[in-house]
């Protein structure tokens, strides 16, 4: 079982392109997140996902759209990266059923905006 | 606003107690969690607090005061191996998380 992963681990890209960042989840959570952390802030809510099918707006959506087709996949795609966007995106997933209903991390992808 | 605070960097010795303080404002309460990161990995899961009071797992434990919005992670016999970042995150009304700057611990031999 490998619970979450992510992909690519990293990556440098040109201001401008378009960059989808994978994530895949195989322990049927329901609720599912994408983080970013840059240095001497907390993690940063970008986009969640309750249950598939539905997708809301995080602290700092900007810039960043989401899916989510089926239970175990969460795209996160940059349409036209900045340089600001340069950061550590982290994905997360939790069963969603309220309680202490705890978020489990993807090892993260370090992307570049040049 | 909502605002977490807790230390920037603290350093302790190996074998010794270590506090880390979290001190949180939020629109409103739903639990607080703790999450231990290692340079350049994701945060893994130490510990939850949504009722006042200490909660031990081994050799961390993790106390709440919600009157005061404050807790505090306790590390003891430090080991090498805790040397990390400390993440303090509170579940705001809405039920999502919001996360402090963490706490960067240095263990010394």
């Amino acid at each position: 079982i490998a619970g979450i992963t992510q992909a690519p681990t990293s990556q440098i890209l040109a201001a401008g392109r378009r960059m989808t960042l994978r994530c895949t989840q195989d322990m049927r959570h329901n609720a599912m997140y994408w983080y970013r952390q840059d240095l001497g802030l907390g993690l940063r809510l970008i986009h969640y996902s309750n249950t598939a099918g539905t997708t809301g707006k995080g602290e700092v959506p900007d810039g960043y759209s989401v899916s989510r087709a089926n239970t175990d996949d969460f795209p996160l795609t940059l349409a036209s990266a900045v340089p600001s966007q340069t950061s550590v995106y982290f994905c997360a997933s939790s069963d969603g059923t309220g309680g202490t209903d705890t978020q489990y991390f993807g090892p993260g992808t370090r992307l570049t905006v040049l | 606003g909502q605002n977490i605070d807790q230390p920037t960097e603290m350093t302790a010795t190996e074998g010794a107690i270590v506090q880390i303080n979290c001190t949180y404002q939020t629109s409103g309460f739903n639990g607080l969690f703790w999450y231990q990161q290692h340079a350049g990995e994701a945060p893994t899961f130490l510990s939850y607090n949504v009722l006042d009071g200490l909660e031990e797992k081994g050799r961390f434990s993790s106390f709440l005061s919600r009157s005061k919005g404050y807790s505090y992670l306790l590390l003891k016999e430090l080991q090498m191996k805790d040397s990390a970042s400390y993440l303090c995150a509170v579940k705001d009304s809405n039920y999502q998380l919001i996360w402090g700057a963490g706490t960067k611990l240095i263990i010394k031999p």
